[in-house]
């Protein structure tokens, strides 16, 4: 099984600062590489896939960068919208799929 | 819009079973294969079960494996998990997710449901 290791657990910043997210992977995923954006008692978002690629409708402060074992989910300009909890998933070795454990991203 | 409602959950006790569904709607759901991903309250999210869009391939986490089936009715735009012999470990919201791909197969979930809440317990 490849493990996912977000750090950190929780990141509080204050809107309009720059919010950098980390996933590192126990072993290369390539590209094969997603993030999902929660908010409390509301299902996951897609926001990110194979490691860089916008969904369709993700606001362009969301970006996503990285390859083989560590990845970056960067949000340039925080909204107060986007305090939430950010999981990243690899799809790598299918259909043995696994997410992170999730970063919590607060107000400061 | 694309829309995806499940339902089915509930309260049940250890050993016993339970089916939960989803019906989709806004697109063609029959091009597209579907997933199942879990989470425990206040844990993180966990995939269980893909089906291809025709239903002929399908395949299970190796914590449900044995224990839980996923299928679907093209016909009437439905997704279906039978969960069998369950534990308490198994409590969960349940989330029916739409794969990215049409045909293919690229375990991204773009589309989610409101989720069905499962509870094992006595």
């Amino acid at each position: 099984e490849i493990v996912l290791t977000q750090s950190p657990a929780t990141l509080s910043l204050s809107p309009g600062e720059r919010a950098t997210l980390s996933c590192r992977a126990s072993q290369s995923v390539s590209s094969s590489l997603a993030w999902y954006q929660q908010k409390p008692g509301q299902a996951p978002r897609l926001l990110i896939y194979d490691a860089s690629n916008r969904a369709t409708g993700i606001p362009a402060r969301f970006s996503g960068s990285g390859s083989g074992t560590d990845f970056t989910l960067t949000i340039s300009s925080l909204e107060p919208e986007d305090f939430a909890v950010y999981y990243c998933q690899q799809r790598s070795n299918w259909p043995r799929i696994t997410f992170g454990q999730g970063t919590r991203l607060e107000i400061k | 819009q694309v829309q995806v409602v499940e339902s089915g959950g509930g309260v049940v006790q250890p050993g016993r079973s339970l089916r939960v569904s989803c019906v989709a709607s806004g697109f063609t759901f029959s091009t597209y294969g579907m997933h199942w991903v879990r989470q425990a309250p206040g844990k993180g999210l966990e995939w269980v079960a893909v089906i291809s869009y025709d239903g002929r391939d399908k395949y299970h986490a190796d914590s449900v494996k044995g224990r839980f089936t996923i299928s679907r009715d093209n016909s009437k735009n439905t997704l279906s998990l039978q969960m069998n012999s369950l534990r308490a470990e198994d409590t969960a919201v349940y989330y029916c997710a739409k794969d990215r791909d049409t045909y293919g197969a690229a375990y991204y979930f773009d589309s989610w449901g409101q989720g069905t809440l499962v509870t094992v317990s006595s």
